[in-house]
């Protein structure tokens, strides 16, 4: 199994829902992260989990608050977005090393109205 | 400080020639270098990577990327193009002596193969 699995596809919220994204992988890779995604553009790192402990935070706001529940899932939780948050969140996945590829799934389109 | 440079936002080719995707890079330390594959709506795809060795690298779907230290560059490639290629490429660095678990990505070119 070399998936990352990221549900759901679609959702849209308003600005005073409460929402989540999850993320799952059976790879056994021990780091995993949250990548925001404009269209047409790089990704740009959220977070990184190692070890499920938060290893980086790219001073993200507190509206987006990550969580590492076992070495398998990781979620994103989401409250009081804003509609410049609109985005494709990406969840990925590696062993740990620098030399080590990241296997991404397929996202997570958001849409804040 | 990293940066990854991808000097083409569009490559146009078509199917059957050769394709090159530019890349070059800057890191303080020795580099390891990516380069992954978005379809639309997608998320990225690995195609190969540079650790040490070979400066040629070969990978998914007939793709291939030359390291040049030199020039400080991983430019990659396909001998011949096919229309399904079409899609956006980001080239992806890490720093081997930082330690850290962040990739920095190029902003992404992207590759329309012609019929």
């Amino acid at each position: 199994d070399t998936e990352v699995t990221q549900t759901p596809k679609h959702l849209v919220m308003g600005m005073t829902n409460k929402k989540s994204l999850k993320c799952e992988q059976h790879m056994g890779h021990r780091a995993m992260y949250w990548y925001k995604q404009k269209a047409k553009k790089p990704p740009e790192l959220m977070f990184v989990y190692s070890y499920e402990k938060l290893s980086i935070n790219e001073s993200v706001p507190s509206r987006f608050s990550p969580e590492c529940p076992n070495s398998s899932l990781l979620n994103l939780h989401l409250h009081a977005l804003q509609p410049e948050d609109s985005a494709l969140y990406l969840c990925a996945s590696s062993q740990r090393g620098s030399n080590t590829e990241a296997f991404f799934g397929q996202g997570t389109r958001l849409t804040v109205v | 400080a990293q940066s990854v440079a991808q000097p083409e936002d569009q490559v146009n080719v078509a199917e059957g020639n050769p394709l090159t995707v530019k890349c070059t890079y800057s890191v303080s330390g020795n580099p390891y270098l990516f380069w992954y594959v978005q379809y639309p709506n997608r998320g990225l795809q690995f195609l190969l990577k540079y650790i040490t060795g070979d400066n040629l690298v070969k990978g998914s779907y007939g793709f291939e990327a030359e390291f040049n230290k030199s020039q400080t560059s991983f430019h990659l490639k396909k001998p011949s193009a096919l229309v399904s290629d079409s899609a956006l490429y980001f080239c992806a660095v890490r720093d081997a002596t930082s330690g850290t678990y962040k990739y920095i990505f190029g902003t992404g070119t992207r590759l329309k193969v012609l019929a």
